[in-house]
């Protein structure tokens, strides 16, 4: 109940079309979904993150998109920049023992071709 | 610095040898994490410190992990014995409080166990 699946493993898209990623959760006590990305030999950033209680957030080109009922939601890249090829990861999260322990997703590869 | 720092970069240890991992985490935060990142899987939680208290050690994989964390700041992850299935990378990250979701991430300690 803990996990987060997330799909697909790897990505090609070409430069100026859209990037989909998607996750799905068992937990409905989750009550944040960040989305972060990760560079080769970095740590993982965060780049946009949204709460149950609104079913879409856009942040520039990205946007996450929540399905509450179907416990769904993804990261769509519009403009999709051989800059944004990098390791995206899902993640949530819920207030357990008075921390925010983040469930991780396994990661999607993104490579944008030019 | 600005961000989160983690040492070594990288570290080769021979099987059986004890390691220590070392995170700085941002001025200021009192919160602090560490996740591990094995190839191809999400990050995996392991422990996380509120100030020096280290309220939930269930994530850490067996005794031969340990952590600690002095002064509210430097956190030193420790393995014993190291064995080859602990070969990963060791992603420290820390937050303003442990109830901010916003997880700032270090570049990560590469461990490899010949």
């Amino acid at each position: 109940q803990q996990q987060v699946k997330q799909s697909p493993q790897s990505l090609i898209v070409q430069k100026g079309g859209i990037s989909i990623i998607n996750c799905a959760y068992e937990n409905t006590a989750f009550d944040y979904f960040p989305w972060y990305q990760q560079f080769p030999g970095k740590g993982p950033a965060l780049l946009i993150a949204i709460r149950p209680d609104v079913s879409e957030k856009k942040e520039g080109r990205f946007t996450i998109s929540f399905n509450k009922s179907a416990k769904q939601f993804s990261l769509h890249i519009m403009d999709s920049q051989p800059g944004d090829s990098a390791t995206y990861f899902c993640a949530a999260s819920m207030r357990d023992t008075g921390f925010q322990k983040l469930v991780f997703g396994t990661g999607t590869r993104l490579l944008v071709s030019p | 610095g600005a961000g989160v720092s983690q040492s070594p970069s990288n570290k080769v240890t021979e099987k059986g040898k004890d390691v220590e991992l070392r995170c700085d985490p941002i001025s200021g935060h009192t919160a602090l994490y560490w996740y591990r990142q094995s190839l191809g899987q999400g990050l995996e939680f392991l422990i996380y410190f509120q100030g020096n208290s280290a309220p939930d050690k269930s994530g850490l994989p067996s005794d031969r992990f340990s952590a600690e964390r002095t002064g509210g700041s430097v956190s030193t992850l420790t393995i014993q014995r190291t064995q080859q299935e602990d070969s990963a990378v060791y992603l420290c990250a820390s937050s303003l409080w442990t109830g901010q979701e916003t997880q700032y991430f270090g570049p990560g300690t590469r461990l490899l166990v010949l």
